[in-house]
Parts: C-alpha cells; sequence; structure tokens
C-alpha cells in the first residue's frame, strides 16, 4: 500500500513568489493535514482538510492556503513568500471517525528554500 | 497556542545505554503520544497514550502518560545505532479534536 506522497521534494524560490505543494493522503483516508517544520521549530500545524473542506487551521497569515480534491488529494499553496517560510512542509493524513486518536501518517515532506 | 517543552534538545549516548526524554506542559491534554523522525522521512508514531497514568511499552521503548495530563516521558533502553533520529512528543488537547501540538523534537545521537 502506498503512503502519504508529497511533491515537489526539494524547491528553490525567490521572496514575493507563490508556491504550490501537493500531497496525495494513504488511501481511504480522507483526512489531510499541513505541517510547517521550520529549523528548531519542531512542527506548527498549518491546516486541517477533510471531505473537502477546511476543518481548521493554525497560527499562520491567510497567504497561506489551501484545499482538498475530491479524491482526497491535497494543495498547499503560499503566497507572497518570505525568508522565513523556508521550512520543510509535511503532509499526514489519517481516517477521520470523529475521534482522532493521535496517529497522523507522514509524508517525507517539501523542503522549500527561499532566497 | 498550546506549547510543549520537550528536553533535552540533543543527546549523544554510547550504545547499549539507556535514553529518558520528557515533555511538559501548562496546558491539560487527553492524548500523548510519541513520534520519531528518521532523516529525509516524516515523523512515524511510536506510542499513543489516552489516559492520565498510562504506561505503554513498544518493544525497548516505554512512555507514561503523567497523572496531571500536562506530561510525558518516553524511556529507550539499550540503545542501538537505529534509534538515531528525533523524537517528538504530541498531545491533543480534546477528545476529537484534530490538532496535534508538537514538542521541539529531540535529537539523538547513538555512538557504536
Amino acid at each position: 500500500e502506498a503512503g502519504v506522497t508529497q511533491s515537489p521534494t526539494h524547491l528553490i524560490k525567490t521572496r514575493g513568489q507563490q508556491v504550490t505543494l501537493r500531497c496525495s493522503p494513504i488511501s481511504g483516508h480522507t483526512s489531510v493535514y499541513w505541517y510547517q517544520q521550520a529549523l528548531g521549530l519542531g512542527l506548527q500545524f498549518l491546516l486541517w482538510y477533510d471531505e473537502g473542506e477546511e476543518r481548521n487551521r493554525g497560527n499562520f497569515p491567510p497567504r497561506f492556503s489551501g484545499r482538498q480534491f475530491p479524491n482526497y488529494s491535497s494543495e498547499l499553496n503560499v503566497n507572497a513568500l518570505e525568508l522565513e517560510d523556508s521550512a520543510l512542509y509535511l503532509c499526514a493524513s489519517s481516517y477521520w471517525v470523529g475521534t482522532n486518536t493521535g496517529e497522523l501518517f507522514f509524508g517525507e515532506g517539501s523542503r522549500l528554500t527561499v532566497l | 497556542g498550546q506549547q510543549l517543552n520537550q528536553s533535552p534538545q540533543s543527546m549523544f549516548i554510547q550504545e547499549g545505554e539507556d535514553v529518558s526524554m520528557n515533555c511538559t506542559s501548562s496546558s491539560i491534554f487527553n492524548t500523548w503520544l510519541w513520534y520519531k523522525q528518521e532523516p529525509g522521512e516524516g515523523p512515524v508514531l511510536l506510542i499513543a497514550l489516552y489516559k492520565a497514568g498510562e504506561l505503554t511499552s513498544n518493544g525497548r521503548l516505554t512512555a507514561q502518560f503523567g497523572i496531571t495530563r500536562k506530561d510525558s516521558f518516553l524511556n529507550i533502553s539499550a540503545s542501538i545505532p537505529s534509534d538515531v533520529g528525533i523524537y517528538f512528543c504530541a498531545a491533543i488537547l480534546q477528545t476529537g479534536a484534530n490538532n496535534l501540538f508538537f514538542g521541539t523534537g529531540t535529537r539523538l545521537t547513538v555512538i557504536p
């Protein structure tokens, strides 16, 4: 069974540009989560999508947005990139049944460098 | 937001030694979890704890959900080189909530 897949694995952008990151969850999982892992800051919760809807978002500015498609894959968009957006962006999926057991399955991440 | 204080930040130990790390918070959580992240990979769940006072083992790993619900610890016994990685504690504030709050991680290096 394929795990969570993310693309691209690495990318370099310049300040002010826009980026789109993609995530395919494990088959059967309806929930997709996005986390930002900046150096020394652990994992910061960005967004949670379930059944095509945004269910919750973390403490990030509106230039961080995303969506979930009918096939449960997801995109994370970041507009007007800033240097501090450089980080590993991790996508995770789970099967949401109304009770979160905490077991998220993570992809390998997309490493974004903003110059 | 809720902050999980994880310590130590890094550890260098000899193969065969035991390891202990912990996570504390000023907030009360209903679920505590421990994840491990190896280089180039996403975090993988090691142990999940759902009840205050619960002590759970997974092979050489043992974790406990603190009685106050504000802390948790993870022990690794008889460390081996493949234990190398970053260990994250994580916690869920409310049953049914989706947000996992993560600690800043403990980077473990095992010297053969």
